[in-house]
């Protein structure tokens, strides 16, 4: 089992849409978590990080699930401009995993 | 601007020509690492630098060589690359570790014949 775990998608939405993904995670000491962004052929860039009481910023809404070890990323209004992979991250002592990634392709 | 920057971007080379891919950061951090990228796998680890003259191993550290001689310089090399090492480059550094907002260099696409 792969420590950190997302479907690859790709997940096709209509501007506008709501989107939700979801991201698990094997170790339950990971301590942090966050949500990268990566455009196709370009380097990632850390969108936000996951706080244990769930955090927002914008359209962008990111929880944590210890309990089930699992974190997600909720996009609300999708633009075209979301069009990416988003990649989830966990941090535990000094040691940071990635996931794959999960491909969102938002169209007119 | 506060940027990480690498060279090559792209790099065809032959097994075994040795190579270097240079990594450096403007933005003071002590931290610096490599990360590969395959499809499917995600991001792995070569190799980290807590800062320094201190490097360390990561998830993938075989056939790969750093040195860090300056805090914002972090070269990956290759001395003997094979085709297993086609991957997609990454240089990144944060202020103190991984707890901590990486950032990404541009990345280097390679590909060993």
């Amino acid at each position: 089992r792969k420590e950190v775990e997302q479907d690859p998608g790709p997940f096709n939405v209509p501007e506008g849409a709501t989107v939700a993904f979801n991201c698990t995670y094997s170790n339950s000491a990971s301590q942090s978590f966050f949500w990268y962004r990566q455009d196709c052929r370009k380097e990632p860039k850390l969108l936000m990080s996951v706080y244990s009481s769930g955090n927002e910023d914008g359209r962008f809404t990111a929880q944590l699930n210890r309990a089930s070890q699992y974190i997600s990323l909720l996009i609300r209004d999708s633009k075209l401009s979301d069009s990416a992979t988003y990649l989830c991250v966990v941090y535990n002592n000094n040691d940071m995993r990635f996931g794959a990634g999960t491909r969102l392709t938002v169209k007119p | 601007e506060a940027q990480v920057t690498q060279n090559p971007r792209y790099l065809i080379t032959v097994t075994g020509k040795k190579l270097t891919v240079t990594c450096s950061q403007n933005m003071n951090h002590e931290y610096m690492s490599w990360y590969r990228q395959d499809p499917g796998l995600g991001l792995r680890q070569i190799y980290y630098s807590m800062n320094v003259e201190v490097t360390d191993k990561g998830d993938v550290p075989e056939g790969y060589k750093v040195s860090r001689k300056e805090k914002r310089n972090f070269p990956l090399i290759l001395e003997s690359p094979s085709p297993n090492q086609t991957s997609l480059y990454f240089c990144a550094s944060s202020f103190s570790g991984t707890a901590y907002e990486q950032y990404f260099g541009p990345g280097t696409r390679l590909t060993v014949t």
